[in-house]
C-alpha cells in the first residue's frame, strides 16, 4: 500500500468553528508532514513528525494543532480559524532522506 | 522559506514537444526532487537525483543537477496532453529529519 489518505476532502467551516482534517498511511514511513498550500503557490511546510513526536512547528499560529496519535494516523485540529486560512492542506510520509508521498490534500474554506 | 526559483513560470507546447523546466536553489542540498501536481490535488513524486549525481532518466523524463551551479533542470521528451499539470522542484536537506523546500513551480499547457 503507498497511499496517504486524507479526509475530509472538502470542508467549509466558519470562524468560531472546531473541525480536524486526518491523513493516515500504512507504509511503514516514521516522518509525517502538514503542508499549506495557497491558490498556484508551492506547497508551505506547517508541521514536521518524527517517529510520533513534532519536530519542526514552521511557526504555525495555534490556532492550528496538530496531533500524532500512532506512527499511521496524523490529525490536524482547526480552531477559530481566519478566511485567510482557507488552501489545500496535504499530508505527506516519508522514509528518511527519501521521497515524500503525498494525500489528495483537503480543500479548507472559512467563512 | 521557499529556496528554489523555477524557470519559465509557464510552458505551453504541443504534443509531441519536448518541455524543459529549470530549477535553482541557494543552500546545500542531500538530493533534488521533481513533483508533479494536476489541478490543485496531491503532488506526485517523479524523480530523485541526489547531490553526487549528475543526470537520471526515468521513462519519458531527464533530469540533470548542478551543484556547482545550484541548479536543477527536467526535460520532458514527446510530451503529451496528459503531462499538462504544474511542476515543482524540492530540495532537501537531512538533519535528523528531512524536509521539503519547494520552487515556486512550472505550470505546463500540452495542447493536443
Amino acid at each position: 500500500d503507498t497511499e496517504v489518505t486524507q479526509t475530509p476532502k472538502h470542508l467549509v467551516m466558519g470562524m468560531t468553528n472546531k473541525k480536524s482534517l486526518k491523513c493516515e498511511q500504512h507504509m511503514g514511513h516514521r516522518a509525517m508532514y502538514w503542508y499549506k498550500q495557497k491558490a498556484k503557490k508551492p506547497p508551505e511546510l506547517m508541521f514536521v513528525y518524527s517517529y510520533e513526536k513534532l519536530s519542526i512547528n514552521e511557526s504555525v499560529p495555534s490556532r492550528f494543532s496538530p496531533e500524532c496519535p500512532n506512527s499511521s494516523l496524523l490529525n490536524l485540529h482547526l480552531h477559530a480559524l481566519q478566511p485567510e486560512d482557507s488552501a489545500l492542506y496535504l499530508c505527506a510520509s516519508s522514509r528518511p532522506s527519501s521521497e515524500q508521498f503525498f494525500g489528495p490534500g483537503t480543500r479548507l474554506t472559512v467563512l | 522559506s521557499q529556496q528554489g526559483e523555477e524557470d519559465p513560470q509557464a510552458l505551453s507546447i504541443q504534443e509531441g514537444e519536448n518541455a524543459t523546466m529549470n530549477c535553482s536553489y541557494k543552500t546545500s542540498i542531500n538530493n533534488l526532487q521533481w513533483y508533479r501536481q494536476n489541478s490543485g490535488r496531491g503532488l506526485v513524486h517523479l524523480i530523485l537525483i541526489r547531490s553526487n549525481e549528475r543526470e537520471k532518466h526515468s521513462g519519458r523524463l531527464r533530469v540533470t543537477l548542478d551543484t556547482s551551479k545550484k541548479s536543477s533542470s527536467l526535460l520532458i521528451t514527446a510530451s503529451r496532453a496528459a503531462d499538462t499539470a504544474s511542476y515543482f522542484c524540492a530540495t532537501q536537506f537531512y538533519s535528523g529529519y528531512s524536509t521539503l523546500t519547494f520552487g515556486k513551480g512550472t505550470m505546463l499547457l500540452v495542447s493536443p
